[in-house]
């Protein structure tokens, strides 16, 4: 099992471009996450989904979008990329809740994204 | 606003020493608190979790002592080694499996 796994590892924007950061899980989990970590604020979710075709908001939304067509894959969208959006991105993954198993969020390796 | 607030920001320990991380949350709702533990450029790992129903659990070194009627919980980390300097996060589980994380705590393990 690769776990989860994310692409690309590190990129640079201008301002003003648009990207999509990749995040495929291969355990079959459920329920799939995005956080972004800033230094010194932890991590803060943006969006999470609880299977295919359902995403919703986290705490930090704005400015980015989901989709999830498939169990294995969640990509992250940044349309219009600003400086307040650089960050490290991780992508994470869990079992359903109710499933017996404790509720373990497995991460990926993060996306560095800068922005200028 | 769902809030888990952590301390200290950092720390430093001698080797050998005891480490304490403390969190505190607001929601009586909550029903799971892991301790993630984070390396330089790598993704947060899951160390150690409590349920709210247990006071103490223990994992080798790691021990997470659990007060519910303070609503805080707390991280030890007994004969603290160089290889344990990391950031850690505390967390609580909230619905739909989300998680509030504290900021975190620079942990740094002196030889």
């Amino acid at each position: 099992n690769a776990g989860v796994t994310q692409t690309p590892k590190f990129r640079i924007l201008k301002i003003g471009q648009s990207m999509t950061l990749q995040c495929t899980q291969d355990m079959n989990h459920n329920y799939m996450y995005w956080y972004r970590q800033d230094p010194g604020m932890g991590l803060k979710l943006i969006y999470y989904s609880v299977g295919a075709g359902i995403t919703d908001k986290g705490e930090v939304p704005n400015g980015y979008n989901v989709s999830r067509s498939t169990t294995e894959d969640f990509p992250l969208r940044l349309e219009l990329a600003a400086p307040s959006q650089t960050s490290v991105y991780f992508c994470a993954s869990s079992y359903s809740p109710g499933s017996g198993i404790q509720e373990t969020q497995y991460f990926g390796p993060g996306t560095r994204l800068l922005v200028l | 606003q769902q809030q888990v607030k952590q301390s200290p920001q950092s720390l430093i320990v001698q080797k050998g020493g005891i480490s304490i991380i403390n969190c505190a949350y607001e929601n009586t709702a909550f029903d799971y608190f892991p301790w993630y533990q984070q390396f330089p450029g790598k993704g947060p790992a899951l160390l150690i979790a409590i349920r709210p129903d247990v006071s103490e659990k223990k994992e080798g070194r790691f021990t997470i002592s659990f007060n519910k009627s303070a609503k805080q919980f707390s991280l030890h980390i007994m004969d603290s080694q160089p290889g344990d300097s990391a950031t850690y996060f505390c967390a609580a589980h909230g619905g739909y499996s989300t998680l509030t994380f504290g900021k975190g705590t620079m942990l740094l393990v002196s030889p």
